[in-house]
């Protein structure tokens, strides 16, 4: 089976720290994820990758940053936290083709205070 | 761009009973459709996908889902609800013509079934 892992299961940080959440898979799976999850609103995407030190916005990168340097992992950065990025953050992996589904971990519930 | 709704927040059905979750899609090209389901303090699960062919998917637990494409719709249906079948599910979308490789996921419908 697929295993995507993700580092933390709770975080809580305080406003204006700099925020790591890892995410790393073991599928060889070119494709990497994060999205954020609030209720009413479903999953929104903020960044992706689709090859090593790649990577390209998703709808709502305002205020992160991210980083591939090996294949199997993919950092979400929060260069300094707001309260309104407290959140559940779910990291995906997938292989190149286009019809192939994500592989989702279990997720970080981050709260920011 | 590629969007995809949920209509409804909640779906309450007593347990026996047949259910559908409904969604609707936008794209420009061909869709390649998915749902998810996901359990309380779990992540989100794959239950079906719908990339070409048959309009009716067969998935995971039961689940069924019938692709529309005049309505532009994909909904979820099971013919016998269980209470163990209560979760959160999602419906996404991803433009086969765009080439856009993340997926577009709906508002999520909650899913509560009665014994």
């Amino acid at each position: 089976d697929v295993k995507v892992t993700q580092s933390s299961r709770y975080l809580v940080k305080r406003t204006g720290e700099k925020v790591f959440l890892e995410c790393v898979q073991d599928m060889d799976h070119e494709n990497m994820f994060w999205y954020r999850q609030d209720p009413g609103l479903g999953l929104r995407l903020i960044y992706f990758s689709y090859d090593v030190k790649m990577k390209e916005k998703g709808d709502i990168p305002e205020g992160y940053s991210v980083s591939r340097e090996k294949k199997e992992r993919f950092s979400l950065i929060l260069e300094s936290a707001s309260t309104n990025q407290t959140s559940m953050y779910l990291c995906a992996s997938a292989p190149w083709a286009a019809n192939e589904k994500l592989f989702f971990g279990s997720g970080t519930q981050l709260s920011v205070l | 761009a590629q969007s995809v709704a949920q209509p409804e927040d909640q779906v309450n059905v007593a347990e026996g009973n047949p259910l559908t979750v409904k969604c609707t899609y936008s794209v420009s090209g061909n869709p390649y459709l998915f749902w998810y389901v996901q359990y309380p303090n779990r992540g989100l699960q794959f239950l079906l996908k719908y990339i070409t062919g048959d309009n009716l998917v067969k998935g995971s637990y039961g689940f069924e889902a019938e692709f529309n494409k005049s309505q532009t719709s994909f909904h979820l249906k099971k013919p016998s609800a269980l209470v163990s079948d209560s979760a959160l599910y999602f419906c996404a979308v991803r433009d086969s013509h765009t080439g856009r490789r993340a997926l577009t996921f709906g508002s999520g419908t909650r899913l509560q079934v009665q014994p």
